[in-house]
């Protein structure tokens, strides 16, 4: 069955580092996000991309984020100066179609900034 | 602003029903999707809900009531391995989910 692939499972940064999440959506969906959940919380959106541009995006996704779909198969979340509270666990989701579709999330990436 | 709320815990018991209800208020709703994530992992898709009225995926079924911004998600026959977070979820039309509080079900023997 085909998978959302995260990579690295798990990344403990310095504060003020900058750190580049990597992300495989299912090879034929359109519609690519980034969601984060601090740990106990829930789960908030980030971003959207579609057709090679940010869609939306919500006001946690400030000027120390960027997305990039370096080539066809990768999605990438780049995060500038790491903050402590940038520490959560980030998803990369895809959907074939619209949002209002089923969305497949990956295993995520838990960033630990220390 | 938009929110989903959601009783944080529910317990219930081997081969139980449960509800999980849950209230909603958004801008340009278009439906309500439940996900289930199990110790923080990837959070998987359960069921959606266009239209008012059920829908049923085997043990599970969904509830929309739109005039009352309201939903539900029913598992019947619980199991052990139904113990997980599970979170209503709200699409519209823009590009982007809107996750619920989350509720904590813990099913006990």
């Amino acid at each position: 069955e085909p998978e959302v692939t995260q990579t690295p499972s798990h990344q403990v940064t310095q504060m003020g580092q900058e750190v580049i999440l990597r992300c495989v959506p299912i090879s034929n969906h359109l519609y690519f996000y980034w969601y984060r959940q601090i740990l106990g919380q829930k789960v908030e959106f980030l971003v959207s991309f579609y057709n090679n541009e940010i869609s939306e995006k919500s006001e946690i996704f400030d000027d120390q984020f960027s997305v990039e779909r370096p080539d066809g198969s990768n999605f990438t979340l780049k995060i500038r100066s790491t903050k402590l509270e940038d520490s959560a666990m980030y998803f990369c989701a895809s959907s074939e179609h619209s949002q209002n579709t089923e969305a497949f999330f990956g295993q995520g990436t838990r960033l630990t900034v220390v | 602003g938009q929110s989903l709320e959601q009783p944080s815990e529910v317990t219930a018991v081997e081969g139980a029903i449960v509800q999980i209800n849950c209230t909603y208020q958004t801008s340009g709703f278009y439906g309500l999707s439940w996900y289930q994530q199990h110790d923080g992992g990837a959070p998987t898709f359960l069921s959606y809900n266009a239209l008012d009225g059920l829908e049923e995926t085997g043990r599970f079924s969904s509830f929309l009531s739109r005039s009352d911004s309201y939903g539900y998600l029913l598992l019947q026959e619980l199991q052990m391995k139904d113990s997980a977070s599970y979170f209503c979820v709200a699409s519209g039309a823009t590009n982007k989910l809107i996750f619920g509080t989350g509720t904590l079900l813990a099913v006990q023997p």
